[in-house]
């Protein structure tokens, strides 16, 4: 079974401190692994794919498979940033429009 | 280019009724998932449709099923509501070409049942 845990439901940091929002899968095989994010009012919208190895908006996320995680991180956090974060994993073979959603965490960017 | 649409915005039913929920992929995109969203669940996948067929199915009731029209409009009925199927329902549509694909969602139809 595919799973998706994202440990913190919240998260607050300082703008332009580092922040890294937290994401670990389970998956027996090749995942595909995405951060989705909604912004207050906002529809949910990818953020970045592992597969295309971008940055978007300063954040970055690197795939580990050794520890199975896709762990959030942005070296300056900006106000701008506040919103919630899901991570997601796609199943790969098959799964066309099938993602596994972890519960989401808020972040919070305070001035 | 327009965006996802979903029709209704806002759904009250009542226990026992059905309700039928609409979705407008953007155009071009062939594929059109349905999530449902609760604040105790989180989203979980309903099902996803492609060129009118079925791919992919959640774990989820036969009272929840939907269905593609050429055009690549979707719709999901839920049928014999219960008070645990009040929920966002999300809808996204990609090309469906190839997997790890942008999904572009939509604002949702927030379902309420009494």
């Amino acid at each position: 079974a595919q799973r998706v845990t994202q440990p913190e439901k919240l998260l607050s940091v300082f703008k332009g401190a580092p922040v890294e929002l937290k994401c670990n899968y389970s998956y027996s095989g090749s995942p595909e692994l995405f951060w989705y994010v909604q912004y207050s009012r906002q529809r949910l919208q990818l953020l970045l794919r592992h597969i295309s190895r971008e940055s978007i908006k300063g954040f970055t996320a690197d795939l580990n498979k050794g520890e199975t995680s896709f762990h959030l991180k942005k070296p300056f956090a900006q106000e701008e940033d506040s919103a919630m974060y899901y991570c997601a994993l796609g199943a790969g073979g098959t799964s066309y429009g099938k993602l596994t959603f972890g519960q989401g965490t808020i972040l919070t960017v305070h001035p | 280019k327009a965006g996802v649409t979903q029709t209704p915005r806002y759904l009250i039913k009542t226990r026992g009724q059905q309700v039928t929920l609409s979705c407008s992929p953007i155009s071009g995109h062939r594929s059109v998932s349905w999530y449902q969203q609760t604040p105790g669940q989180g989203l979980q996948f309903l099902f996803e449709y492609f060129s009118e067929t079925q791919r992919n199915k959640g774990n989820f009731p036969g009272r929840f099923s939907g269905r593609q029209f050429s055009n690549s409009r979707s719709e999901m009925n839920v049928s014999t509501l219960e008070l645990g199927d009040s929920a966002l329902y999300l809808c996204a549509s990609s090309l469906g070409a190839t997997e790890g694909e942008k999904l572009f969602f939509g604002s949702g139809t927030q379902l309420s049942v009494l």
